[in-house]
C-alpha cells in the first residue's frame, strides 16, 4: 500500500485565519515532506522532515509553520497567508536516504490541498 | 548543478498513437536517480519509475517503456498505442546520492490523447 493522505482537499481562508493541513502516511516510511505547487509549474520543495526532525527547510516564510507529531503524521500550520500563497499543497513520505536497501527512499506522494488566499 | 529539462512543454497526439516524452538531466554526481511521475488534473502524483545511474537496462511495463541512455544523458519515456486515461502532466526528476532528501523536477510535459 503506497498511500499518503491529505485533509482537506481544498481550502480557502483569509489573510488573518489560522488554519492547518494535515498528511497522514502509514507506510512505515521516516521521511515526510512538504511540497508547494503553483499553476502549470513543478512541485517545489519547502520541508523535509527525517526521523520526525526538521533536516530541511528552503527558506520559506515563517508564516508557514510545519510540525511532525509522530512518524506518520505530518502537519503545515498556516497563518496571515498572503493571496500568492495560494498553490496545491502536497505531502510526500519516503524512508530516508541511506536506510539501507536501494530504491527505497522513492518519493511517494498525496492528493494534495488545493490552498486558496482571499 | 543538479538539472533536469523537459523540453516538451505540450504534446497533443490522437488515440493509439505512440508518443516519446524527453528528459535530459544534468548533475555531477556519479550516483544518481531518475524518477518520472504522473500527474492526472486531479493533482496527485503518481509514481511511475525509478531508474538507478548503475542500472543501464531499459525497462517495459505494459504500454509503458523508459530508455535511459547515460552517454547522452538523457531519460526518455515512450507510451504505446495512447489512451484517453493517459492524458496529464509527466514530470521526470532527479535526486543524487550526495543530495539529502532533495527531488529536482523538470518543468513537465503535458500530454494530451484526444480520442
Amino acid at each position: 500500500d503506497t498511500e499518503v493522505t491529505q485533509t482537506p482537499k481544498h481550502l480557502v481562508m483569509g489573510m488573518t485565519n489560522k488554519k492547518s493541513l494535515k498528511c497522514e502516511q502509514h507506510m512505515g516510511h521516516r521521511a515526510m515532506y512538504w511540497y508547494k505547487q503553483k499553476a502549470k509549474k513543478p512541485p517545489e520543495l519547502m520541508f523535509v522532515y527525517s526521523y520526525e526532525k526538521l533536516s530541511i527547510n528552503e527558506s520559506v516564510p515563517s508564516r508557514f509553520s510545519p510540525e511532525c507529531p509522530n512518524s506518520s503524521l505530518l502537519n503545515l500550520h498556516l497563518h496571515a497567508l498572503q493571496p500568492e500563497d495560494s498553490a496545491l499543497y502536497l505531502c510526500a513520505s519516503s524512508q530516508p536516504k541511506g536506510s539501507g536497501r536501494r530504491g527505497l527512499d522513492t518519493q511517494y506522494f498525496g492528493p494534495g490541498t488545493r490552498l486558496t488566499v482571499l | 548543478a543538479q538539472k533536469v529539462t523537459q523540453a516538451q512543454t505540450e504534446i497533443s497526439v490522437v488515440e493509439k498513437e505512440d508518443v516519446t516524452l524527453d528528459c535530459v538531466y544534468e548533475t555531477r554526481d556519479t550516483t544518481y536517480y531518475l524518477f518520472w511521475y504522473k500527474q492526472p488534473p486531479s493533482g496527485e502524483l503518481v509514481f511511475l519509475i525509478r531508474r538507478n545511474s548503475f542500472d543501464e537496462q531499459n525497462e517495459i511495463s505494459g504500454r509503458y517503456s523508459w530508455n535511459f541512455q547515460k552517454s547522452t544523458s538523457s531519460f526518455n519515456f515512450t507510451i504505446t498505442a495512447s489512451q484517453v486515461v493517459d492524458s496529464a502532466v509527466y514530470f521526470c526528476a532527479l535526486s543524487w546520492h550526495q543530495g539529502a532528501q532533495k527531488l529536482v523536477f523538470g518543468q513537465g510535459t503535458r500530454l494530451t490523447i484526444n480520442p
